[in-house]
């Protein structure tokens, strides 16, 4: 198995800017995870889904976030417009659904916005 | 809330020190448990789970027992080597999601072997 991938490895790019982050969870997987992670404030869930459904997206930290998963490979993190205080590495993880399902993370996008 | 502490990290050793990392949790219901591991540049890695009270959770030569009566994980690797240097991170699924496979972590232990 591939396991989650994501893209870009890394993102550089001016305030103002839009960015837009992807990810391919593991196939058959039916939950999927945005996390950030920084020194400041350690690892905060953002938003996940569910079957392709937002199930919960009270981290996100404002209206300049957005995320979609239009189907059950594909999920997208949109950053509009972007922010030096965005600058950070951002997760995506899957799992199935099952009380003692582990999550499989992804390597990571780590953006930084000048 | 459910929710997850750790100890504070750094955990600074030397090579075939033994290793304890504290984890304590407060949930409603019987979560599962688990141990991830955070290698510089990579995402987060499953290092263990145990799924009920009293499961000893082993990979790599690290352990860690699921305790009802503490609720306690904590992780212990009888001697630790310079490759082991990495964060560290307690979670535990949270019941109050239904069946999503959300997952709540601690802050994470900085671990750093020197040979």
């Amino acid at each position: 198995d591939a396991g989650v991938i994501q893209s870009p490895r890394h993102e550089v790019t001016e305030m103002g800017q839009e960015v837009t982050l992807r990810c391919k969870p593991i196939s058959g997987h039916n939950s999927l995870f945005w996390y950030r992670q920084t020194m400041m404030r350690g690892l905060e869930l953002l938003i996940y889904f569910n079957n392709n459904v937002p199930i919960d997206d009270s981290g996100m930290p404002e209206d300049r976030f957005s995320a979609k998963m239009p189907n059950a490979s594909f999920s997208t993190l949109k950053i509009q417009p972007s922010e030096p205080r965005d600058s950070a590495v951002y997760f995506c993880a899957s799992s199935s659904t099952g009380g003692g399902s582990p999550l499989h993370f992804g390597n990571g996008t780590r953006l930084t916005v000048t | 809330g459910d929710s997850v502490t750790q100890m504070e990290g750094p955990v600074t050793l030397s090579e075939e020190a033994f290793l304890t990392i504290n984890c304590t949790y407060t949930a409603t219901g019987y979560p599962s448990l688990f141990w991830y591991v955070q290698y510089p540049g990579e995402g987060l890695q499953l290092l263990l789970k145990a799924t009920k009270a009293d499961d000893k959770g082993s990979n790599k030569g690290f352990e860690a027992t699921y305790r009802k009566e503490t609720t306690s994980f904590h992780l212990e690797k009888g001697s630790v080597q310079v490759s082991d240097s990495a964060v560290y991170f307690c979670a535990l699924s949270d019941s109050g999601s239904g069946n999503t496979g959300k997952l709540i972590f601690g802050q994470g232990t900085t671990l750093q072997v020197k040979p």
